[in-house]
Parts: structure tokens; C-alpha cells; sequence
């Protein structure tokens, strides 16, 4: 069963809206975080690392100020976009990272939100 | 800086038959992961299987399976008996243990005909 819940998985919103993300590790506590953003037939991209009870720390050319990253529990990260515009159209995708079954450090994943700004 | 080449864009197989993708890496580090992941048409990515770098044991998971050649830094996917359902992209990443983040390979898109 899925690992890993990723809340909206589509919105659409208008240019100059805010929009959350929600991601939440599902039977596990993962003290790290992380954002993608992939763009169609690419790889994906990593925006930052979210760690509890600390700042994320962002990649570089991702502007920190307009996508926020909060990651106020153990299972529990939020991403906003702020103020949308359509470039920020997107599929985006988060992960917690996890041992499950005495198993080796692993990310699990959501199953993304596409994000379409009008 | 580590890196992850998967030279393969595209691959077709009938069903049942075998394939194996490709992917090497490039990395100064001594301990690692190395991952493959299925990224299906509804886009979940899925873990397939996983690959801690201190074990010589190649790992193997039902149909899947790896062949993993540390000096050669290689780490190809063999899947056996394909099914239709194996039809997806297939990233191959590399996990460093300081920072546990993922370096991704391209992805080989792989689809099984029926």
C-alpha cells in the first residue's frame, strides 16, 4: 500500500493565487523531505530538502521565497506556491525519506500534484 | 559531483521475453545506494529495487534483478518475463548516506508489446 500521501493531486488556480501542497508519510516517521518538480518526458528536478523543525534548504535557482516549504511534524511537509503564474504550471512530487521493513535508507513517494496555473 | 547515465531513451520487448537496461554512475564515494525506479503512466514513481553498495550480492526482487559491478560502476536492471504492466519509464538513481538526496539518471522509457 502506498507509503507516502500527496494532497491535492490536481488543482488548478488562478495567475497571482496561492496554492498548498500537502505530503504526509503514511505509518512512518521521516525527519526528511523532499521536493521535485518534473517537467514532461524529463527526470526530476529537486527543489529543496525539507528537514522537521528546521529551514529547507533549497537548490539552486529555486526561489525560496515563492515556493515555501514548511515541515512542522515528523510527517508532515506542506509546499506553497505563492503568488502562481502559469510557468509555474507543473507536476510536482515529494518524498519522505525511510527504513521500512529493516530495510536500507530509502525515499518513498507521493503520487504528485499537477498544478496548472491559468 | 556524482552522476547517473542511463544511455538507453527507449526500448521495446515482446512480452515474456527478457530485458535488461543500463546505467552507470560516476562517484568518489565509498558507501552508497543505488535505486530503480517505474514510473507508470499515472506517474507514481515506484520503488522497484535497491542496491546497498558494500554488498557484493547482486539484489533481486521476483522478476527483477540487478547486476551490479562496482569497479565499473554498472547498474543495469534485468527484468524476466516481461509483462505488460512493466510498461513505464525506468529511473536508475544514486543515493549518497551523508545527504540521502537522489541523483537521477535520464530514464529509459521501456514498453512491452503484447
Amino acid at each position: 500500500g502506498a507509503v507516502v500521501s500527496q494532497h491535492p493531486s490536481r488543482v488548478i488556480c488562478k495567475s497571482g493565487t496561492s496554492v498548498k501542497i500537502e505530503c504526509r508519510s503514511l505509518d512512518f516517521q521521516a525527519t526528511t523531505m523532499f521536493w521535485y518538480r518534473q517537467f514532461p518526458k524529463q527526470s526530476l528536478m529537486l527543489m529543496a530538502t525539507s528537514n522537521e523543525g528546521s529551514k529547507a534548504t533549497y537548490e539552486q535557482g529555486v526561489e525560496k521565497d515563492k515556493f515555501l516549504i514548511n515541515h512542522a511534524s515528523l510527517t508532515l511537509s506542506t509546499l506553497t506556491v505563492t503568488s502562481a503564474h502559469p510557468e509555474d504550471s507543473s507536476f510536482y512530487i515529494c518524498s519522505a525519506r525511510g527504513r521500512l521493513a529493516g530495510g536500507p535508507e530509502t525515499q518513498y513517494f507521493g503520487p504528485g500534484t499537477r498544478l496548472l496555473v491559468l | 559531483a556524482q552522476t547517473v547515465t542511463q544511455s538507453q531513451p527507449e526500448m521495446s520487448v515482446q512480452e515474456a521475453e527478457t530485458v535488461t537496461l543500463s546505467c552507470t554512475y560516476d562517484t568518489s564515494e565509498s558507501n552508497y545506494y543505488l535505486f530503480w525506479y517505474k514510473q507508470p503512466p499515472s506517474r507514481q514513481m515506484i520503488l522497484v529495487i535497491r542496491q546497498e553498495a558494500y554488498k557484493q550480492q547482486n539484489a533481486t526482487e521476483n522478476r527483477f534483478s540487478v547486476n551490479f559491478q562496482k569497479a565499473a560502476k554498472s547498474f543495469s536492471l534485468k527484468i524476466s518475463d516481461s509483462q505488460l504492466g512493466d510498461t513505464a519509464m525506468y529511473f536508475c538513481a544514486f543515493m549518497r548516506d551523508s545527504n540521502y538526496q537522489l541523483i537521477w539518471g535520464a530514464g529509459t522509457k521501456l514498453i512491452i508489446k503484447p
